[in-house]
């Protein structure tokens, strides 16, 4: 039973464009989220999170939506660049000191 | 400031073999995770510590899987014996406090492990 889903396994958007990764989940209980990339031959790394107190929360290019009533959270990319291309997980916590569950992931390749 | 370390980073062993890795967490860290990320899947946590105790292991295969963390710092996780199915992706990461969504985790660049 799959609690976080990516469904889309690959995005393909043009330099400067808005790359739109989404994600669902079925758990009522996670109340935090975060958005990792990852790049081959490395490791994932934390990019951006929100809590299920906000709607939305803005890190420079980077944006993360929750809808909660939709259980949906979606990771804004705007303009995009080619060195964004990486995978992106999405993960998902039910708060204090529970664990992280994540997606399979989204392939994103910008093109110049 | 240094990462998280972790040795070797790739590995090929014939089913039924043994093997271990090795994790040095970021300086300080309380808490160490290992993961298994298999190809097309995301990570999947197998255990985690706080200090040198497991805070979590419900995941671990124990029938043949093993980790531990000496004295709270670095952490080694066997497999013995290894299948088929144990190919994967063994990602280490490491954080502050006492673990959690809020508690940002640092990946190491994880072992690849290929059983043939």
């Amino acid at each position: 039973d799959q609690q976080v889903k990516q469904n889309s396994p690959s995005l393909s958007v043009q330099e400067g464009r808005i790359s739109i990764l989404n994600c669902d989940y079925t758990n009522s209980m996670f109340d935090y989220f975060l958005w990792y990339k990852k790049y081959p031959a490395e490791g994932p790394t934390f990019l951006i999170s929100i809590s299920s107190i906000k709607d939305k929360n803005e890190d420079g290019r980077f944006t993360v939506f929750l809808n909660k009533s939709a259980k949906h959270l979606s990771l804004h990319i705007v303009p995009s660049q080619p060195g964004d291309s990486a995978v992106y997980f999405c993960a998902a916590s039910a708060g204090g000191y529970s664990t992280l569950t994540f997606g399979k992931g989204t392939m994103l390749l910008v093109s110049p | 400031e240094a990462g998280v370390a972790q040795s070797p980073r790739y590995k090929i062993i014939e089913k039924r073999q043994s093997v271990a890795f090795w994790c040095n967490p970021i300086s300080g860290h309380a808490t160490l995770y290992w993961y298994q990320q298999i190809l097309g899947q995301g990570p999947k946590l197998l255990i985690q510590f706080q200090n040198n105790g497991v805070v979590d292991d419900s995941q671990l295969p124990k029938d043949r899987f093993s980790a531990e963390r000496l004295k709270g710092v670095d952490s080694t996780l066997k497999i013995q014996p290894a299948k088929l199915e144990d190919s994967a992706v063994y990602l280490c990461a490491s954080s502050w406090a006492g673990g959690g969504g809020t508690d940002t985790q640092y990946f190491g660049p994880g072992t690849r492990l290929t059983v043939l």
